[in-house]
């Protein structure tokens, strides 16, 4: 089994670009695919971004994901202040037969 | 238009039991798996468990295993998180989601357990 690791914080201006890390504790992740959430307060999680880096209907292209080896990275590019939000990184676990969340990251636009 | 309501916040006491819904409108709902997911006050996001709703096979995360049972009522769309004995740790917002990934979300249903 695996822990996904991401960094409780990351900060940037409006207009810049940030990047948000999700780190797996093991090669047990394989080839599973990596999903990326956004959680703004007080409301459900929304999918960005499905099997390591495509995007659902509706998720504008400012949103990128890749995925090499353990480590899943998800992209934003001309942050807005709308991006204000926690962001989580998902993957399946084979051996648990369950869905394994990260930490989870708070990203503030300054 | 693909929708998954859930029904509303419960404040209950240690060792009560809880059914909580979620509904699901705008799609097939025996296409995709359902889901539950645990987010504690300040905390993230935990998975509970999965259904399939054609057949109601289910299966749980081991640290959920035993403490919740999910289950569908096909004839209404609508799947369920229930607990037969609650303790002060179950309170948390519960999610549902439809698998896979986890592309729609209900709007949860926030669940406190106090005496």
């Amino acid at each position: 089994q695996f822990v996904l690791t991401q960094p409780p914080s990351v900060s940037a201006a409006p207009g810049q670009k940030v990047t948000i890390s999700c780190s797996a504790s093991s090669s047990s992740i394989g080839n599973n695919y990596v999903s990326w959430y956004q959680q703004v307060p007080g409301t459900a999680p929304k999918l960005l971004i499905y099997d390591n880096n495509k995007r659902p209907s509706g998720i504008p292209d400012r949103f990128s994901g890749s995925k090499s080896g353990t480590l899943a990275t998800l992209g934003i590019t001309a942050l807005q202040t709308g991006d204000e939000a926690d962001y989580y990184c998902g993957a399946w676990d084979d051996s648990l037969s369950a869905e394994v969340f990260g930490g989870g990251t708070k990203l503030t636009v300054l | 238009e693909v929708q998954l309501v859930q029904s509303g916040a419960e404040v209950k006491k240690p060792g009560e039991s809880l059914t909580i819904s979620c509904k699901t409108s705008g799609y097939s709902f025996t296409t995709y798996w359902i889901s539950w997911v645990r987010q504690m006050p300040g905390k993230g996001l935990e998975y509970l468990g999965k259904i399939d709703p054609t057949d109601s096979y289910t299966t749980y995360s081991p640290s959920f295993q035993g403490h919740v049972i999910i289950s569908v009522d096909k004839s209404i769309s609508t799947a369920y998180l229930q607990w037969r004995s609650l303790q002060a740790s179950d309170t948390a917002m519960y999610y549902c989601a439809r698998l896979s990934p986890f592309d729609m979300w209900g709007q949860g249903t926030m669940v406190i357990v106090s005496s």
